[in-house]
């Protein structure tokens, strides 16, 4: 069954830190995509990172890079160089299928805390 | 204006009465869905749609009802609203299975 699970509900970082904030996911489908969302305090959904399946090579977006382990269904964010802005709850969500609906389910989420 | 909007955005109604949560996109998305978020429990997949007429349970389907005539629209209906269904309630597009979803920006429902 599809399933995803954040295992930190609240992380603290110092300013100027990297940061890891960690996904595990299960899914039977072999083609799937991985996205990570980050909600500030103001509510909106902002999107920040995706990896496919099939794609060989971690993403990366700026300062953001996902660790994607396939064989341990890890998905992990890494956020470099933390900023007092990245203080905000981040979710890891997950795609399956190739037709369909495309069923995309999240997990409970980490709150990430930059500290000064 | 371009994007996706939830309507309303605030909504407060008593123990069993009918109460319908709008969702409106401009882009043509053909894929959409519909989140409860709750403390502890991240966002929970209600409903989810591949096209007009084409709809399927999420993960927390029970009390509720969608339907889909046109592209654009996706309306959330709670039949008989319950204090459980107390929650921020999102809704969600995206145009194929490696994009992004752009979510509207949720209605709090207050069930009383």
């Amino acid at each position: 069954a599809q399933k995803i699970t954040q295992t930190q509900p609240g992380m603290f970082v110092q300013e100027k830190e990297a940061v890891t904030l960690d996904c595990t996911y299960d899914t039977s489908d072999q083609s799937y995509g991985l996205f990570w969302y980050k909600q500030p305090s103001s509510g909106e959904m902002i999107f920040l990172i995706y990896q496919g399946s099939y794609d060989e090579q971690n993403a990366t977006e700026g300062r953001y890079s996902l660790n994607f382990q396939k064989a341990r269904k890890s998905a992990n964010l890494v956020i470099s160089a933390s900023q007092l802005g990245d203080s905000a709850m981040y979710f890891c969500a997950m795609r399956e299928g190739d037709t369909g609906g495309f069923k995309t389910i999240f997990g409970a989420g980490t709150r990430l805390f930059v500290k000064a | 204006d371009a994007g996706i909007t939830q309507s309303p955005r605030y909504k407060i109604t008593e123990t069993g009465r009918q109460v319908t949560l709008m969702c409106h996109q401009t882009w043509s998305h053909s894929y959409m869905f519909w989140y409860r978020q709750d403390l502890g429990h991240g966002l929970r997949l209600i409903y989810y749609s591949a096209a007009a007429d084409i709809t399927d349970k999420g993960e927390v389907p029970d009390g509720y009802v969608v339907s889909r005539s046109k592209t654009e629209n996706f309306p959330l209906t709670l039949e008989s609203a319950t204090r459980s269904q107390t929650s921020v309630y999102f809704c969600a597009s995206t145009q194929a299975r490696n994009t992004e979803a752009f979510f509207g920006q949720g209605t709090r429902l207050t069930v009383v």
